[in-house]
C-alpha cells in the first residue's frame, strides 16, 4: 500500500494567489520529509528538507519566502507556494525516509499557474 | 555537487527483450536506489542497494552496486508492456540515511508489442 500521500493531486490557480500542498506519511512517523520539483521531461530536483518542529532547510537557489514549508507533526508537511506565477507551474513531489534508509515518494501534485 | 550520468536517455525495445541501463559518477555513493516513474505519478522504488558489489533482484529486475561505488546498473529481463516508464537512478553520499539523494537524468523505456 501507499506509504506517502499528497493532496491535492492537481491544482490550477491564478497568478498571484497562494497554493498549499499537503504531504502525509501514512505508515511512518517522519521527522524529516523532502520536497522536490520536477519540470517536464526532467529529473527530480530537491527543493528543501522539512524538519518536524524546526525550520526547513532550503537548497541553493530556492526562495524560502516563496516556498513556505511547515512540518507541524510527524505525519504531515505542507508546502505553500506564495504569490504563484506561471514559471512555478511544475510537478511537486514529497518524500519520506523510512525503513532501511530508503526514500519513498508521494504521488505528486501537478500545479498549473495561469 | 555530485552528478550522475544515466544512460541511455531512451530505449525502444520489443516485448520479451532484456533491457540494461546504468548510472556512473565521479563521486562515491553509499547507497544506490532505482525508481520507476509513470506519467503523472511519483517515483516508485524498485530496488535499493547498500553495499559495494551487492547484487539484488526484484522479480524480473536485477540491480548491482558497483565495486568502485561510483556506478550501478539495472537490468530488466523479458520486458512486458507495463515496463514502460521512466527509470531513475539515485545515489546518496550520506552514511546510512538516504537523505542526500542525487538523481540521474532518467531513462525513458518504451516496449513495443
Amino acid at each position: 500500500g501507499a506509504v506517502v500521500s499528497q493532496h491535492p493531486s492537481r491544482v490550477i490557480c491564478k497568478s498571484g494567489t497562494s497554493v498549499k500542498i499537503e504531504c502525509r506519511s501514512l505508515d511512518f512517523q517522519a521527522t524529516t520529509m523532502f520536497w522536490y520539483r520536477q519540470f517536464p521531461k526532467q529529473s527530480l530536483m530537491l527543493m528543501a528538507t522539512s524538519n518536524e518542529g524546526s525550520k526547513a532547510t532550503y537548497e541553493q537557489g530556492v526562495e524560502k519566502d516563496k516556498f513556505l514549508i511547515n512540518h507541524a507533526s510527524l505525519t504531515l508537511s505542507t508546502l505553500t507556494v506564495t504569490s504563484a506565477h506561471p514559471e512555478d507551474s511544475s510537478f511537486y513531489i514529497c518524500s519520506v525516509v523510512a525503513g532501511a534508509d530508503t526514500q519513498y515518494f508521494g504521488p505528486g501534485t501537478r500545479l498549473t499557474v495561469l | 555537487g555530485q552528478q550522475l550520468n544515466q544512460s541511455p536517455q531512451s530505449m525502444f525495445i520489443q516485448e520479451g527483450e532484456d533491457v540494461s541501463m546504468n548510472c556512473t559518477s565521479s563521486s562515491i555513493f553509499n547507497t544506490w536506489l532505482w525508481y520507476k516513474q509513470e506519467p503523472g505519478e511519483g517515483p516508485v522504488l524498485l530496488i535499493a542497494l547498500y553495499k559495494a558489489g551487492e547484487l539484488t533482484s526484484n522479480g524480473r529486475l536485477t540491480a548491482q552496486f558497483g565495486i568502485t561505488r561510483k556506478d550501478s546498473f539495472l537490468n530488466i529481463s523479458a520486458s512486458i508492456p507495463s515496463d514502460v516508464g521512466i527509470y531513475f537512478c539515485a545515489g546518496d553520499t550520506s552514511s546510512g540515511s538516504a537523505r542526500q539523494l542525487t538523481f540521474g537524468s532518467g531513462t525513458q523505456l518504451t516496449v513495443l508489442p
